[in-house]
């Protein structure tokens, strides 16, 4: 039981380059969110999934795309990246009850844009 | 205007002190979380509580949902607590405050 992983964990880019991150979840949850962070800002939902099937936008979901690609897999797509989406991205899968040292978020990915 | 404001955004303390770091929200919500996240960059969630009082081990967190407000404690606190704690609140979505950095000094 991996929980939530994500690939890749560092990813350096070009401006306009295109790139998508991997996040698959093995705790067979509905719920699968993508969140950057960025210094000094708490973390920003940029796009979430309710459901297999289902996407809706977050707080900042301008030069994303995403897909759930089935109940367990939730993908972030830059279609053209470009440098103010250098950040931390963490995709993570809320668990529902609460336990000591429960991990619900993926190890993130550090990506920069140049 | 930030949903969840934790205070303070940074911490020193000596090893063995007792730490409080509060957090405070705006929101109406279902749940609050205590994260942790280490420099390594992982994030941990330590609590999820909606009324009262949790502990495990040396952490304390409580919540007073008529103020809206919470608290995490480290008692004895060591040198590997050092990390960054994140309050985040669950209404309809989940809103996160911009966390709190403590370093343990030896």
């Amino acid at each position: 039981n991996a929980g939530v992983t994500q690939t890749p964990k560092f990813q350096v880019l070009k401006t306009g380059q295109s790139m998508t991150l991997q996040c698959a979840q093995d705790m067979n949850h509905n719920s699968m969110y993508w969140y950057r962070q960025d210094p000094g800002m708490g973390l920003r939902l940029i796009y979430y999934s309710a459901s297999e099937g289902t996407t809706d936008k977050g707080e900042v979901p301008n030069g994303y795309n995403v897909s759930r690609l089935n109940k367990r897999e939730f993908s972030l797509r830059l279609e053209s990246a470009a440098p103010s989406q250098t950040s931390v991205y963490f995709c993570a899968s809320p668990i529902a009850g609460g336990s000591y040292n429960e991990q619900f978020f993926g190890p993130g990915t550090r990506l920069t844009v140049l | 205007k930030n949903e969840v404001e934790q205070s303070p955004q940074n911490l020193t303390a000596q090893e063995g002190e007792f730490i409080t770091i509060n957090c405070s929200y705006s929101v109406g919500i279902s749940a609050l979380h205590w994260l942790q996240q280490h420099p390594g960059g992982g994030i941990v969630s330590l609590f999820m509580l909606s009324s009262g009082k949790k502990k495990h081990g040396r952490l304390i967190a409580t919540i007073n949902i008529q103020e809206k407000h919470s608290s995490l404690h480290i008692t004895a606190s060591h040198p590997r607590d050092s990390a960054v704690y994140i309050c985040a609140v669950t209404g309809n979505q989940f809103y996160f405050g911009t966390g709190t950095s403590l370093t343990v000094i030896p």
